[in-house]
């Protein structure tokens, strides 16, 4: 069964950058099935999405943070990873990777604070 | 960037009572239209994709239906645990994007 696991740090000091990891269990992250990708949500409001690839694909950003979002993938851990620079305390949200085709799977999610 | 619009923002109803929510999109997604549950401290879970297929052990009171820019998800009989936020979600052009989302709270 397809598991995924977020991991980083819960606190993250304005203008530096916000680095988190997706581990990904019960399943091959180069599969063909799925995309993978990133979403969140911040305290009180709605899902906003980030970012989502296909492995051998493109990787597509939303535009309000494609300036500032990286998504890179490491296979031989079967990992994927969420890179988000010069964040702010509007980047304060809960965190969920997942893999995506009709039928999802998304981590628990890790809470991330900006603040210093 | 597709916008989608969903009403109403919140739904009162009672257990047993129908839901009957909305999804507007603000270009034609055909059917490809995603409809999520999520519950306070959990992750988003897929109830429908395509509009109107049920996603592995959704429950058969859940159902959507609408094609080209207008979607409806029905809970044909609230139980206690269907009170969430419910979200719709596209993934037809990039970017990918999510409405605003609709609260089903209890009577």
């Amino acid at each position: 069964q397809l598991q995924l696991q977020e991991s980083g740090p819960g606190l993250v000091k304005p203008s530096e950058t916000l680095s988190l990891t997706c581990t990904v269990s019960g399943g091959s992250i180069s599969s063909s099935s799925y995309y993978w990708g990133w979403i969140r949500q911040p305290p009180g409001k709605g899902l906003e999405w980030i970012g989502s690839f296909y492995y051998g694909g493109s990787t597509h950003y939303n535009p309000s943070l494609q300036s500032r979002v990286t998504i890179s993938v490491d296979a031989s851990k079967n990992q994927f990873s969420l890179n988000l620079n010069s964040v702010t305390a509007a980047d304060t949200a809960v965190y969920h990777c997942g893999s995506i085709n009709n039928n999802d799977v998304w981590g628990h999610g890790t809470a991330v604070t900006v603040s210093s | 960037e597709t916008v989608l619009t969903q009403s109403p923002a919140t739904l009162t109803l009672s257990p047993g009572e129908r839901a009957t929510l909305s999804c507007r999109a603000s270009q034609s997604l055909s059917t490809y239209l995603v409809w999520y549950q999520q519950k306070p401290g959990q992750a988003p879970r897929l109830l429908i994709y395509d509009a109107s297929n049920r996603a592995t052990g959704i429950p058969a009171r859940f159902s959507g239906s609408g094609s080209g820019t207008d979607f409806t998800l029905t809970i044909s009989s609230l139980e206690p645990e269907d009170f969430a936020l419910y979200y719709c979600h596209q993934r037809t052009y990039w970017p990918w994007t999510f409405g605003q989302g609709t609260k089903v709270e209890i009577k």
